[in-house]
């Protein structure tokens, strides 16, 4: 069983919606959770950084993260077509960790 | 202010033969990792510099692989013998202080193809 499971897609809305990501982890060992944006052929971006449960707001983007259901989420409001990417969860133990475990990576793209 | 760079970008070598990839991290940054992603698989943690020094090197698949940074400067990661199953994206990252996630900074990534 992978430790982060991410649904890859590719997932495809209209310009303006609401989009909602997801990953599951299974290691309750995990405090840190963070979203990462890839453009084609560019390294992941950071894009948000949590800790613990609970919500955080940027912007357009929330993140979300519950962990009694082992469960984060990113939602990104008024969905652009610059936002088309994948975008991958990402999590670790501590906030000195050097290893960073990552979800494989859910396609997006937003529709003119 | 200049990015994490990666050299080479592409690279397509048979299986057997040597590649060294070269990694500048930003300047300053005294953490310097290297990760990859090897087809239809995650991004997967390979090795964490802090300085010139080894932190973590947990994630390196086997002795064909070896990473240095000499200097604390520029890091490499050498394949030898390179065999199939290591075709992949290899990034470098870099951050100036350890709390992760917080401002890791990942190169475009060194693309690796074995034939």
């Amino acid at each position: 069983q992978k430790e982060v499971e991410q649904d890859p897609g590719p997932l495809s809305v209209p310009e303006g919606a609401i989009v909602s990501l997801n990953c599951t982890y299974s290691n309750s060992a995990f405090q840190y959770f963070m979203w990462y944006r890839q453009y084609s052929r560019k390294g992941p971006e950071l894009l948000m950084y949590t800790y613990s449960s609970g919500n955080k707001e940027d912007g357009r983007f929330t993140a979300q993260v519950d962990k009694s259901s082992k469960y984060i989420s990113l939602f990104i409001r008024d969905s652009q077509p610059s936002d088309s990417a994948t975008y991958l969860c990402a999590m670790t133990w501590y906030s000195s960790a050097s290893k960073i475990i990552f979800g494989s990576g859910t396609r997006l793209s937003i529709r003119p | 202010e200049a990015g994490v760079t990666q050299f080479p970008s592409h690279s397509v070598i048979e299986k057997g033969q040597t590649v060294t990839l070269r990694c500048d991290p930003i300047s300053g940054h005294d953490n310097l990792y290297w990760y990859r992603r090897v087809m239809g698989k995650e991004i997967k943690f390979l090795l964490h510099f802090v300085k010139e020094s080894k932190q973590d090197e947990s994630g390196m698949p086997n002795n064909r692989f070896l990473a240095e940074r000499t200097g604390g400067t520029y890091s490499t990661l050498k394949v030898q013998p390179a065999e199939l199953e290591d075709s992949g994206v290899y990034f470098c990252a870099s951050s100036q202080d350890i709390s992760s996630g917080n401002t890791i900074y990942f190169g475009e990534g060194s693309w690796l193809t074995v034939v």
